[in-house]
């Protein structure tokens, strides 16, 4: 696509309830990321998915977060039980490894879906 | 210590001003380093990139890196009201891990 696609763009959920938010990255990224924005904050590193390599979770903040990436393109942002403090933006963003000779990641990133946990 | 400091502000400069904004970050074997624009209630977007010590110059925009003090900063000359937004300072740490920091607000008066 054109761009990074989220959905849902809003979501409003009673604790306790499952969640999953949907990224569909730009076509060729072969990088996808998720961050988690709360209100006034700054981007909180989740998940990072490379090609085929086994995704960096080193920040999910427990394990009712998980995080799948199908056939290198889509990827499904899983939230188990949640609670109040799940409240956020949740980003995502893709990359073109190729892009730098340094092999750092630009990242594009979606309009982000706004989660609210009553 | 985190990884990516900022201070989060608000900036508050002129019109037509220079706005100086400045990152420290914490893993001295980072390589790549990015200021992202976040206007209120949108997504971050790219505006400067930067990979050797020294100056990168783009419009108004020049951006500065000096890896020996684990420094990089941004700054905006002749600052107009549209530069208003937070901005945010990003560090690829390693494995391809990109950290922000918590961003700094600027706001420009006309």
């Amino acid at each position: 696509g054109a761009g990074v696609s989220q959905s849902p763009s809003n979501k409003v959920t009673e604790k306790g309830k499952d969640v999953e938010l949907r990224c569909d990255p730009i076509s060729g990224h072969t990088a996808l990321y998720w961050y988690r924005q709360s209100l006034g904050q700054g981007l909180e590193f989740l998940i990072y998915f490379q090609g085929n390599s086994a995704p960096d979770k080193s920040g999910l903040p427990s394990d009712r977060f998980s995080a799948e990436r199908t056939g290198g393109s889509v990827s499904t942002l899983t939230i188990q039980r949640t609670q109040q403090e799940d409240s956020a933006v949740y980003l995502c963003a893709s990359s073109s490894r190729d892009r730098f000779p340094s092999g750092a990641n630009v990242l594009t990133f979606g309009a982000g879906s706004r989660l609210t946990v009553l | 210590q985190k990884e990516v400091e900022q201070n989060s502000g608000p900036l508050s400069v002129p019109e037509g001003a220079i706005a100086s904004l400045n990152c420290t970050y914490s893993d001295r074997g980072s390589q790549s380093f990015f200021w992202y624009r976040q206007y209120s209630g949108k997504s971050p977007e790219l505006i400067m990139s930067i990979y050797s010590n020294g100056d990168k110059e783009d419009g108004r925009f020049t951006a500065q890196l000096n890896k020996a003090s684990q420094y990089v900063s941004l700054l905006i000359r002749d600052s107009q009201p549209s530069d208003s937004a937070t901005y945010l300072c990003a560090v690829n740490t390693g494995f391809q891990k990109l950290v922000f920091g918590t961003g700094t607000r600027l706001l420009v008066s006309p």
